[in-house]
């Protein structure tokens, strides 16, 4: 059975770039939830879609970070215009609530880690 | 919301020894509490976990205690080996809400 499945794996851009970032989540998942990881904020969460439909984006850092959630196997994370400061790994991660018969458990993908210069 | 506190940041103990890792978080409503394993240029990876209704959880070398009364969970990891250093997390969810993560301990196993 693939996991979580993000792509690409590292991303080098220059400030003001779009940046785009994408998942696939575990088949038959109903949640996603993207984060973000640096050394000093350690794992926030950013957003998190039920049934691809987005319940809680109060930790989006602000307008220039956007997300999607067209179908139930694909998400993406858009930050447009990007900055130095956005530099970070960011994780996609999928479960299957236990209202929707699963156990709740949270898998992560790999990361993207993104350099913006 | 919730809170998740987590201790140590740092923990270094010889091969073989125990190593233990505490959380404690703020929110009685949350019923399931994962730990996660961190190794380097990988995504967290899900090693054990405890809903509210068990005590104590136990898996070959790690076992996991929440005390409910007290809202606080340890990780238990005994007779480490090298390829038990990563960055631990904690997290706590109630049913259908967002996971909360603690501030993550790095365990080094010294051979």
């Amino acid at each position: 059975d693939a996991g979580v499945i993000q792509s690409p794996r590292h991303e080098v851009t220059e400030m003001g770039q779009e940046v785009t970032l994408r998942c696939k989540p575990i088949s038959g998942h109903n949640s996603l939830f993207w984060y973000r990881q640096t050394m000093m904020r350690g794992l926030e969460l950013l957003i998190y879609f039920n049934n691809n439909v987005p319940i809680d984006d109060s930790g989006m850092p602000e307008d220039r970070f956007s997300a999607k959630m067209p179908n139930a196997s694909f998400s993406t994370l858009k930050i447009q215009p990007s900055e130095p400061r956005d530099s970070a790994v960011y994780f996609c991660a999928s479960s299957l609530g236990a209202r929707a018969g699963g156990n709740g458990e949270l898998f992560f993908g790999e990361g993207s880690r993104l350099t913006v210069l | 919301g919730e809170n998740v506190e987590q201790h140590p940041s740092t923990l270094s103990v010889q091969e073989g020894d125990s190593a233990v890792i505490k959380c404690t978080y703020s929110d009685s409503a949350s019923n399931y509490f994962p730990w996660y394993k961190q190794e380097l240029g990988k995504g967290p990876q899900l090693i054990i976990d405890i809903r509210s209704n068990v005590g104590e959880k136990k898996d070959q070398r790690i076992a996991v205690t929440l005390n409910k009364t007290a809202k606080h969970f340890s990780l238990h990891i005994t007779e480490t080996q090298p390829e038990d250093s990563a960055v631990y997390f904690c997290a706590a969810r109630e049913t259908g809400n967002q996971f909360y993560f603690g501030t993550g301990t790095s365990l080094t196993v010294i051979p």
